[in-house]
């Protein structure tokens, strides 16, 4: 049974740089037919789709963070992690990993809280 | 973005109750919808795809059914274990989007 797990700083300041990583055990990032996705929620409020990769390393993400999103995959690790530049206030949010046949997540890890403040 | 709407936001029911939830897309997305279930503190958990599809693992009292951009989640008898948030989502059209949540709590 596939699981995932979140892990990365809880606490950002304005202006830096968000960086998770998800560590998957029970699945092969490696054996391909899945993406491997980013979702955040905010305190209170609904999800948003942040972004996947696939094995072959091809990406999408969200137009709304395109410009500050990777996301990147270790197969070595079985791991995938997110990095978000020059974050604020508004990043703050439980972010999680998910993995999905398509962009529908069908199992998620447990979340993390980011929070970014001064 | 395709926006997604759900109805009622929340609402109140006993257990032992049939409870209906509507996902309502700005769009047509076919059959491209899923239904996730959260409670506080928790992650989501997948309970239906392609609208009508159970999730491997979810139980067989959820039931989804819709196309085009009308939507039900419906749970058949209310369990103490169901009162949670439901969310819809729609990936028809890029990017996905998440509805607002509809809460469902303890009458």
């Amino acid at each position: 049974q596939v699981q995932l797990q979140e892990s990365g700083p809880g606490l950002l300041k304005p202006s830096q740089t968000l960086s998770l990583t998800c560590t998957v055990s029970g699945a092969s990032i490696r054996s391909g037919y899945f993406y491997w996705t980013w979702i955040r929620q905010p305190a209170g409020k609904t999800l948003e789709w942040i972004g996947r990769i696939y094995v072959s390393e091809t990406t999408n993400y969200n137009p709304s963070l395109k410009s500050r999103v990777t996301i990147s995959v270790d197969t070595s690790k079985n791991q995938f992690s997110l990095k978000l530049i020059s974050v604020t206030a508004s990043d703050t949010a439980v972010y999680y990993c998910a993995r999905s046949r398509g962009y529908d997540p069908e199992n998620w890890g447990q979340g993390t809280l980011v929070t970014v403040s001064s | 973005d395709i926006q997604m709407t759900q109805s009622p936001s929340s609402l109140s029911a006993s257990v032992g109750d049939r409870v209906t939830i509507t996902c309502r897309a700005s769009q047509d997305i076919s059959n491209y919808l899923a239904w996730f279930q959260q409670k506080p503190g928790k992650a989501p958990k997948s309970l239906i795809y392609a609208a009508s599809s159970l999730q491997s693992g979810a139980p067989s009292k959820f039931s989804g059914t819709g196309s085009g951009t009308d939507f039900t989640l419906t749970i058949s008898s209310l369990q103490p274990e169901d009162f949670a948030t439901y969310y819809c989502q729609q990936y028809k059209i890029y990017p996905p989007t998440f509805g607002p949540g509809t809460k469902v709590d303890i009458k």
